[in-house]
């Protein structure tokens, strides 16, 4: 069965510094995707980026970029120029199998940037 | 953008009553989805549904029903609310996707409180 695990439940960074947060994922399926959301205090869950086990690039979006490592089955997150605006939840999460529309989540990491 | 939308941000109700949770969304998307959020464990999946009137149980759906009798809406109920319901419940949305990178979109989430 497919499983997400995040084993860092806090992080510090200072701002203006780079962040990696640490996502590992078992699976036996051959095509998948792995997704990161972010939720601040507020609670609202906010789409960070996407990346399919056959992307040849790893992702970018913005201050946002994925260190997918296929054969080690991770795929960190790695903020830049972390901002004040960025403390929040993030979770990791992939589709239960690939002939499903169901997430299965990560239990989180809490990340916290100071000034 | 997508917009997914909770009927309440905050509720607090009784042991024993029958709650209502409504989640629409304005996308036309087939999936619907509802899970519970509880510190250190993440997303859970109560109930998804794939269409109308089409349900299936996902990992914690004791004490929770669900109805999706028009494509937009889904409804959480929780039959006879007990204490250990009160939560940060998530509706999400994500349209039918066998190429496996569309995201799910999230509702601002329902901080719930039975007492």
């Amino acid at each position: 069965a497919q499983k997400i695990t995040q084993t860092q439940p806090g992080m510090f960074v200072q701002e203006k510094e780079a962040v990696t947060l640490d996502c590992t994922y078992d699976t036996s399926d051959q095509s998948y995707g792995l997704f990161w959301y972010k939720q601040p205090s507020s609670g609202e869950m906010i789409f960070l980026i996407y990346q399919g086990s056959y992307d040849e690039q790893n992702a970018t979006e913005g201050r946002y970029s994925l260190n997918f490592q296929k054969a080690r089955k991770s795929a960190n997150l790695v903020i830049s120029a972390s901002q004040l605006g960025d403390s929040a939840m993030y979770f990791c999460a992939m589709r239960e199998s690939y002939n499903t529309d169901k997430l299965i989540f990560g239990t989180g990491t809490r990340l916290q940037v100071f000034p | 953008d997508v917009k997914v939308t909770q009927s309440s941000r905050y509720l607090v109700k009784r042991t024993g009553e029958k709650v209502f949770l409504e989640c629409v969304q304005d996308m036309d998307h087939e999936n619907m989805f509802w899970y519970r959020q509880d510190p250190g464990l993440g997303l859970r999946l109560i109930y998804f549904s794939y269409d109308v009137k089409m349900k299936e149980k996902g990992d914690i759906p004791e004490g929770y029903s669900v109805s999706r009798e028009k494509k937009e809406r889904f409804s959480l109920i929780l039959e006879s609310a007990s204490t250990n319901q009160t939560s940060m419940y998530l509706c999400a949305s994500s349209p039918r996707d066998p190429s496996l990178d569309q995201p799910q979109h999230f509702g601002d989430g329902t901080r719930l409180s039975i007492l």
